[in-house]
């Protein structure tokens, strides 16, 4: 079956520290790999996303992922933490067949001043 | 329109009630997505509309869900004799089929059945 594993609810980290939130897929062929940030009581906004070429992507806030196909994974990342980044952050994955979405469950991440 | 536009942005109806949501999505977009979100948790696949081709529903949580797409553009999911459990936030998104774009999402509307 296609899924989506973001492994931690949630993810601490002090202000001005690099982060890293952690997603792995199993999703046949090569798909499409994306990460997105949702704000309270708001709807989800795109990030990043990777579809061929560097494995390392960077897109909007300073963020950036690094797609490991080996080990199935897309983690994203940020050298500098900053308060404003506290959100709740999907991974999803798009299968190139279907071109059906898969997300993971989620995960919420704290930066503390 | 400029994005995905979901109506309405609320809603509250008393346990028993029908309810309809709606969604537009960005003018062209072939495919449409809705998805329920609980309180601060993951998404739930909910069913998929691919063009002209017959939709994914393996998602509906019971026969009480059902969603049309008319012309192809937008869509409505209805709620029959909603319960408790049906609070939620409900998520639209639409994407431009065959292109390796990433999926645009609506603000949502937030049920609450009392």
């Amino acid at each position: 079956a296609q899924s989506v594993a973001q492994p931690e609810d949630q993810v601490n980290v002090a202000e001005g520290n690099p982060l890293t939130v952690k997603c792995t897929y199993s999703v046949s062929g090569n798909p499409y790999l994306f990460w997105y940030v949702q704000y309270p009581n708001r709807g989800l906004q795109f990030l990043l996303k990777y579809i061929t070429g560097d494995n390392l992507v960077k897109g909007s806030y300073g963020f950036e992922a690094e797609f490991n196909k080996s080990q199935t994974s897309f983690h994203l990342k940020k050298p500098s933490a900053l308060v404003s980044d506290s959100a709740l952050y999907f991974c999803a994955v798009r299968d190139r067949r279907f071109n059906k979405f898969y997300f993971g469950s989620g995960t919420k991440l704290n930066v503390k001043p | 329109g400029a994005g995905v536009s979901q109506s309405p942005s609320n809603k509250v109806t008393e346990k028993g009630k029908d309810v309809e949501l709606r969604c537009d999505p960005i003018s062209g977009h072939t495919a449409l997505y809705w998805y329920r979100q609980s309180l601060g948790q993951g998404l739930e696949f909910l069913i998929y509309f691919q063009g002209n081709s017959a939709p994914d529903k393996s998602g509906l949580p019971s026969d009480r869900f059902s969603a049309e797409r008319t012309g192809g553009s937008v869509s409505t999911l209805t709620i029959q004799r909603t319960q408790q459990e049906d609070s939620a936030v409900y998520l639209c998104a639409s994407i431009l089929q065959g292109l390796n774009t990433e999926a645009f999402f609506g603000q949502g509307t937030r049920l609450t059945v009392v």
